[in-house]
């Protein structure tokens, strides 16, 4: 089945103890994309990569790295998380050249 | 950049009743617009989109228009049934560089679909 997945699907964690959640796609996407999800604020970009080794910001990089070794996979990493990092995560993916968007499951991250 | 509102926040209708929800947009240069749906505790699926040489799309009981002169595309639900509640996005998405394929997010719309 052709899908995006995310781990872990929840996550407590404490202020300043790194973080990093994965992201996986089995469609071959070349594009890759981490959004936050706030109330009022719909999906935000934080990073976007357009394909192996190539990373770059969006709209909410602070506080957030990421990384691209290899076509399938984009995690999300968070060195130092802070309580305004509490959010729910989504990954996206497509075709390059392609608009369409599939996104994952979500990851719903709460920052003591 | 782009900017994209979206209302209403939240929108309540009976079953069988039309539902509409409004988004604008900023660029000019945008030229995708698609509208996702995200169901509880699910990722954002894509239930219809248009671009901007568009000015309608229909799939069944969901319409999507565009007024590119006026910055604005609506979607329109029509029979709706209590399957429909759900949170709706609206996006835009750049035409070249960069921006290509970046989606830009409306605020989101929750509907509510009552018996």
């Amino acid at each position: 089945e052709a899908q995006v997945t995310q781990n872990p699907r929840y996550l407590i964690t404490v202020t300043g103890k790194k973080l990093t959640v994965t992201c996986s796609q089995n469609m071959n996407h070349e594009y890759m994309s981490w959004y936050r999800q706030d109330p009022g604020l719909g999906l935000r970009q934080i990073y976007y990569s357009m394909n192996v080794e190539v990373t770059d910001k969006g709209d909410v990089p602070e506080g957030y790295k990421v990384s691209r070794k290899e076509k399938r996979n984009f995690p999300l990493i968070l060195e130092s998380p802070s309580p305004n990092q509490t959010s729910l995560y989504f990954c996206a993916s497509r075709v390059d050249g392609y608009n369409e968007q599939f996104f994952g499951p979500g990851t719903r991250l709460t920052v003591l | 950049g782009e900017n994209v509102e979206q209302h209403p926040s939240t929108l309540s209708v009976q079953e069988g009743d039309s539902a509409v929800i409004k988004c604008t947009y900023s660029d000019s240069a945008s030229n995708y617009f698609p509208w996702y749906k995200q169901e509880l505790g699910k990722g954002p699926q894509l239930i219809i989109d248009i671009r901007s040489n568009v000015g309608e799309k229909k799939d069944q009981r969901i319409a999507v228009t565009l007024n590119k002169t006026a910055k604005h595309f609506s979607l329109h639900i029509t029979e709706t049934q209590p399957e429909d509640s759900a949170v709706y996005f609206c996006a835009a998405s750049g035409a070249g560089g960069t921006s290509y394929g970046k989606l830009t997010f409306g605020q989101g719309t929750i509907l509510t679909v009552h018996p």
